[in-house]
């Protein structure tokens, strides 16, 4: 089975740093996107990868797709209470099917 | 666009008894699909439709449940009979395709509670 595991599980930092959030598995992916959840609300789509090495920006946010296409990080400059939020990374499986990581739970401390 | 839409919001039930969610996914988009989220394992698949053909309900747990789509317009995941390890937020999404170079849109989710 085709996994995507992502660290932290849970993140906290003050406004103003910087972090880093991975996505990884041991299995290659023909893309990966990154979602962001808040409570009560379904996921939203941020950004989708699909070239092994790619970089993404949106803002202070940067995504990147590992050259062997098996991880994927987000990076956050400058984060904002608004960052808060949980952070999913899916991918397809061999079988077509779409797998979602179980997420980084993101605060952003005022 | 309203988005799409999933209804009730939250249920509360018993036991035993049959639950039925239901969905109006975007129109013009012609994929559906059906998610359950929990804390311990995360947001997980449960069945898709394209043009209201089911592809793949190898995510549905148990033949407790089952899912239609009866038109383009219109989607329900049905649990009969519930069980307390069916709580979780269920939610529902549409795309214009089934893989994931489309981008998914998802509802707001129901929120189940079997007691």
């Amino acid at each position: 089975t085709q996994l995507l595991e992502q660290s932290p599980q849970f993140l906290s930092i003050q406004e103003g740093e910087n972090l880093t959030v991975y996505c990884n598995s041991s299995s290659v992916f023909s893309s990966l996107q990154w979602y962001r959840q808040e409570p009560g609300e379904g996921p939203v789509l941020l950004v989708t990868v699909v070239t092994g090495g790619e970089v993404k920006k949106l803002k202070r946010l940067t995504f990147q797709f590992g050259d062997a296409r098996k991880d994927s990080s987000l990076h956050i400059t400058a984060a904002q209470p608004g960052d808060t939020g949980l952070y999913l990374c899916a991918g397809e499986d061999r079988d077509d099917k779409i797998i979602f990581g179980k997420g980084t739970r993101l605060h952003i401390l005022p | 666009d309203a988005g799409v839409i999933q209804s009730p919001r939250h249920e509360v039930t018993e036991m035993g008894q049959e639950v039925t969610l239901r969905c109006k996914p975007i129109s013009g988009h012609n994929s559906l699909f059906w998610y359950r989220q929990t804390m311990m394992r995360g947001l997980e698949l449960l069945i898709y439709f394209n043009n209201n053909v089911p592809i793949d309900d190898s995510g549905m747990p148990e033949d407790r449940f089952s899912a239609k789509m009866p038109n383009a317009s219109f989607s329900t995941l049905k649990i009969q009979p519930s069980e307390p390890r069916d709580s979780a937020v269920y939610f529902c999404a549409s795309s214009f395709g089934t893989s994931v170079i489309y981008e998914q849109y998802f509802g707001p989710g129901t929120r189940l509670t079997v007691t």
